[in-house]
């Protein structure tokens, strides 16, 4: 069936530094791919999301870059900040959005 | 309201009652998804429901759990003889367009409590 794979589970970086977050999917026929934060207690909200058709989105620190032959696409947040800690989840599918199992981001003073 | 709502947003109860949890998508929105968190885990999707099409049950965990969406608004997750393992936050969302490529906009979530 369908999976999203999402990595790491956990990763910390310190204030100033980038975060890099990877996720993989099985289904090749996927050609939609949002990006969720959830903050602690509140509901995912979207960050950013790309479709096939391109390779790259970028949306002043964030952006995504999405790979279709190696079927993985990665989240990228330059020059964290405090508030950029929070749980962010990846998600794709073709006939249904399927989520990955979430990364949880700890900015370090 | 502009939102998705949802309701209860706290439910406890006893082992073994049904409960109910009611939806609310936006205006117009003709996918919902219902998924179920556990505390600090990740979002499993339960079931789907496009349009008028046949919902998409396949994560539905036991046949103690149905949905059903009314009039292609409002929909309602229904738990029958809860075990203690279900208590989860219960989120719901919505989006515009018949395919999966629009975005989710999510409720608050009911925070559901089997004692």
């Amino acid at each position: 069936g369908e999976n999203v794979e999402q990595h790491p589970s956990t990763l910390s970086v310190q204030e100033g530094d980038s975060a890099v977050i990877k996720c993989t999917y099985s289904d090749s026929a996927s050609n939609y791919f949002p990006w969720y934060k959830q903050e602690l207690g509140k509901r995912p909200q979207l960050i950013i999301d790309i479709r096939s058709n391109v390779g790259e989105k970028k949306d002043q620190r964030i952006a995504v870059t999405l790979n279709k032959t190696a079927k993985h696409f990665s989240l990228h947040i330059t020059e964290t900040q405090p508030e950029d800690s929070a749980v962010y989840f990846c998600a794709g599918g073709s006939d249904k959005i399927i989520f990955g199992k979430g990364t949880r981001l700890h900015i370090l003073p | 309201g502009a939102g998705v709502s949802q309701s209860p947003s706290n439910k406890v109860t006893e082992k073994g009652k049904d409960v109910e949890l009611r939806c609310d998508p936006i205006s117009g929105h003709t996918a919902l998804y219902w998924y179920r968190q556990s505390l600090g885990q990740g979002l499993e999707f339960l079931i789907y429901f496009q349009g008028n099409s046949a919902p998409d049950k396949s994560g539905l965990p036991s046949d103690r759990f149905s949905a059903e969406r009314t009039g292609g608004s409002v929909s309602t997750l229904t738990i029958q003889r809860t075990q203690q393992e279900d208590s989860a936050v219960y989120l719901c969302a919505s989006s515009l367009g018949t395919g999966v490529n629009q975005p989710q906009h999510f409720g608050d979530g009911t925070r559901l409590s089997i004692l």
